[in-house]
């Protein structure tokens, strides 16, 4: 099955800074990337997801880049803000051929954004 | 008020007795899953269905069983046989785009505590 590996575990960034963080696949079949962002408390929302057909797509200040050759994808927020605070999580699936994904997630990067 | 709604928010079970998390969404979305999440785990697939009277096993199903027998609800049994079920369960959604799920939109969680 997939594996996904997430880096790095915890994150501090000052505001206005950028932060990165990268997750690793090993499906070689997996063609559906999502990332969601779990504040304190809160459910996982979908913030960014991107396809293998791309290399990269935008979103305002969020980013995520695909090198499928390398089996690995980042997300790059930029201009951080406090309310950037939060754990991120990174997913990866192939599609089933049944009309869903299953997802494997990574286990989480914190981000904390100082002030 | 559309969403997934999951009760109860918070559980207490003695060892050896079954409990059951219920799970519902009025977001007409054809697929369902339960995730587990622990600390510094990520998200662990439990089980999974994408229509009625249909569902598989994920990742960890070892402890747990599920039933869908309305498109809204798909609740999740933890059964005695799970040997660690201390975690925070959470359960989620997704439409169908063109045949193809995606984005999971997840309710606000459930969090069992064995005594």
């Amino acid at each position: 099955g997939e594996n996904v590996e997430q880096h790095p575990s915890t994150l501090s960034v000052q505001e206005g800074d950028s932060a990165v963080i990268k997750c690793t696949y090993s499906d070689s079949a997996s063609n559906y990337f999502p990332w969601y962002k779990q504040e304190l408390g809160k459910r996982p929302q979908l913030i960014i997801d991107i396809r293998s057909n791309v290399g990269e797509k935008k979103d305002q200040r969020i980013a995520v880049t695909l090198n499928k050759t390398a089996k690995h994808f980042s997300l790059h927020i930029t201009e951080t803000q406090p309310e950037d605070s939060a754990v991120y999580f990174c997913a990866a699936s192939p599609f089933s051929g049944a009309g869903s994904y299953q997802l494997t997630f990574g286990k989480g990067t914190k981000l904390s954004v100082i002030p | 008020d559309g969403g997934i709604t999951q009760s109860p928010k918070y559980l207490f079970r003695k060892e050896g007795q079954n409990v059951t998390l219920s799970c519902e969404q009025n977001l007409n979305h054809d697929a369902m899953y339960w995730y587990r999440q622990d600390p510094g785990q990520g998200l662990r697939l439990i089980y999974y269905s994408q229509i009625v009277n249909d569902f598989q096993k994920g990742d960890i199903a070892e402890g747990y069983s599920v039933s869908r027998e309305k498109k809204e609800s798909f609740p999740l049994t933890v059964t005695s046989a799970q040997k660690n079920p201390t975690a925070f369960y959470l359960c989620a959604s997704s439409p169908r785009n063109r045949g193809i799920t995606g984005e999971l939109f997840f309710g606000e969680g459930s969090r069992l505590t064995v005594l």
